[in-house]
């Protein structure tokens, strides 16, 4: 059975830092792993979709990689904002299909 | 403009009532889920479908039932036999069940008085 972990659990950074935030993985046979942000008490937005046969996707300030064979994914996050104060979520998708299996998440908060 | 609906956003309910929390989409999706998120977790699969007519348990299906007459509709039943309803509930959708990007709704937030 497919297990998430994201560490950490909570991060509080200063404006204007560079941050790292992890997702790792028990079963390396995965078909795509995607980050979403959650803010408080909405649903989740997906950020980035990462194919098991790619690296690192990018979008704007933020950076997703990929090393399956190690089952980790990072989320980088360059020169942070008030803005992106949210949860941020990692979930893999199975080679079986649909089921997405989510990490717990780590909250993010980035301080004026 | 495209998207998931939920409604209602918080519902009440006393302990052996049914609830049903309802999930539109008008994004022409074949797959849609729900999913429960309690603090401190991350999200849990209730059911999922593939397509209209067709249905499927995740992982936490029990005291929960579903219906999928619509293509564009996927409406949740938390039942009495649900033990522990309290939670935040999500919908979320598809294009297919393959590789594709969820789209999710804006959550319904039950509570069991």
């Amino acid at each position: 059975k497919q297990e998430v972990t994201q560490i950490p659990a909570a991060l509080s950074v200063p404006e204007g830092e560079n941050l790292v935030l992890n997702c790792s993985f028990t079963d390396s046979a995965i078909y795509n792993l995607q980050w979403f942000r959650q803010d408080p008490g909405k649903g989740l937005t997906s950020l980035l979709l990462i194919q098991s046969s790619q690296r690192e996707q990018t979008s704007g300030r933020l950076n997703a990689s990929l090393d399956k064979s190690s089952g980790r994914s990072t989320l980088y996050i360059a020169a942070s904002q008030p803005g992106d104060s949210a949860t941020y979520l990692c979930a893999v998708q199975g080679t079986s299909g649909s089921r997405l299996t989510f990490g717990e998440g780590t909250q993010l908060t980035v301080n004026p | 403009d495209g998207g998931i609906t939920q409604s209602p956003k918080y519902l009440f309910r006393k302990e052996g009532q049914n609830v049903t929390l309802s999930c539109e989409q008008n994004l022409n999706h074949d797959a849609m889920y729900w999913y429960r998120q309690d603090p401190g977790q991350g999200l849990r699969l209730i059911y999922y479908s593939q397509i209209v007519n067709d249905f499927q348990k995740g992982d936490i299906a029990e005291g929960y039932s579903v219906s999928r007459e619509k293509k564009e509709s996927f409406p949740l039943t938390v039942t009495s036999a649900q033990k522990n309803p309290t939670a935040f509930y999500l919908c979320a959708s598809s294009q297919n069940s393959g590789a594709n990007v969820l789209t999710f709704g804006a959550g319904s937030r039950l509570t069991v008085l």
